[in-house]
C-alpha cells in the first residue's frame, strides 16, 4: 500500500499570501488529521476530519481551515501568511470508525517557509 | 489536562540499551505511541500501546506502561547508529477522536 502523500513538499512564500496544501491519506482510511511542527511550540493539532466533516479542531487562528473531499484527500489552507506560520504541515491518516483510532501514519510534510 | 513531557537528550554507546521516557497526564487516554523522526523527514509510527496493558515487545522495542504513575518508557535494545533520530512519545487525547497530544521530543544520539 502507498504511504500518505503530501504535496508540495517545499513551499516559499511571503507575508500576506494564502496556501493551500494538499495530502492524500493511505487507501482505505477515511481520517486526516493536520498537525504543526516548529523548534518552539514542538507538534501541535490543527484539526481533524472525517468523512468530509470536522470533528475537531485546534487553537488556531480562523486564518487555518482545512476540508476533506469525498476520496477522502485533503486540502489546508492558511490566509494573510505571517512569519510565524513557518514550520512543517503533516498530515496523519488513520482508518477510523469512530473514535480513536490506534494507528495514525504521517506523510513527509509539507515545509512552508514564509519570507 | 493535556500535556506530554519528556527529557530532551540521550545519548548512548552503540549496542547498548536505550531508554527513553515519557510523562503524560490524560488518564483517560486509551492509546499511547511513540513516533520517530530523523532529519527532514516525516513521523514513523514505532509502536503504541493499549492502556490496559503493561508491556508491549516487538522485535528490539519495549514499551512500558505505569498506568497508575500516568507514565510510559520506550527500551531500545543493541542500540543501532542508525537509530539516532528524535523519539516523540504521543496520546490520544480522550475527548478528541484522533487528536494526539506529542511531548517535546528526546533527542537520541548514538556514538561509537
Amino acid at each position: 500500500k502507498a504511504g500518505v502523500t503530501q504535496t508540495p513538499r517545499y513551499l516559499i512564500k511571503t507575508r500576506g499570501q494564502q496556501v493551500t496544501l494538499s495530502c492524500s491519506p493511505i487507501s482505505g482510511h477515511r481520517s486526516v488529521s493536520w498537525y504543526q511542527q516548529t523548534p518552539g511550540q514542538g507538534l501541535q493539532f490543527l484539526f481533524e476530519y472525517f468523512s468530509e466533516t470536522q470533528r475537531n479542531k485546534g487553537n488556531f487562528p480562523g486564518r487555518f481551515s482545512g476540508r476533506q473531499f469525498s476520496n477522502s484527500r485533503s486540502e489546508m489552507n492558511v490566509s494573510t501568511l505571517e512569519l510565524g506560520d513557518s514550520a512543517l504541515y503533516l498530515c496523519a491518516s488513520s482508518f477510523s470508525a469512530g473514535g480513536g483510532s490506534y494507528e495514525q501514519y504521517f506523510g513527509p510534510g509539507t515545509r512552508l517557509t514564509v519570507t | 489536562g493535556e500535556d506530554v513531557e519528556q527529557s530532551l537528550f540521550l545519548s548512548v554507546r552503540e549496542g547498548d540499551s536505550s531508554v527513553i521516557n515519557c510523562t503524560y497526564t490524560d488518564s483517560s487516554s486509551t492509546y499511547l505511541y511513540w513516533y520517530k523522526q530523523e532529519p527532514g523527514a516525516g513521523l514513523q509510527l514505532l509502536t503504541y500501546i493499549f492502556s490496559n496493558m503493561d508491556m508491549k515487545q516487538d522485535q528490539r522495542l519495549t514499551v512500558l506502561l505505569n498506568k497508575k504513575d500516568k507514565h510510559l518508557s520506550l527500551r531500545i535494545a543493541d542500540t543501532q547508529t542508525g537509530d539516532s533520530a528524535i523519539y516523540f512519545c504521543a496520546e490520544i487525547f480522550s475527548g478528541g477522536y484522533n487528536k494526539l497530544i506529542f511531548g517535546a521530543g528526546t533527542r537520541l544520539a548514538v556514538h561509537p
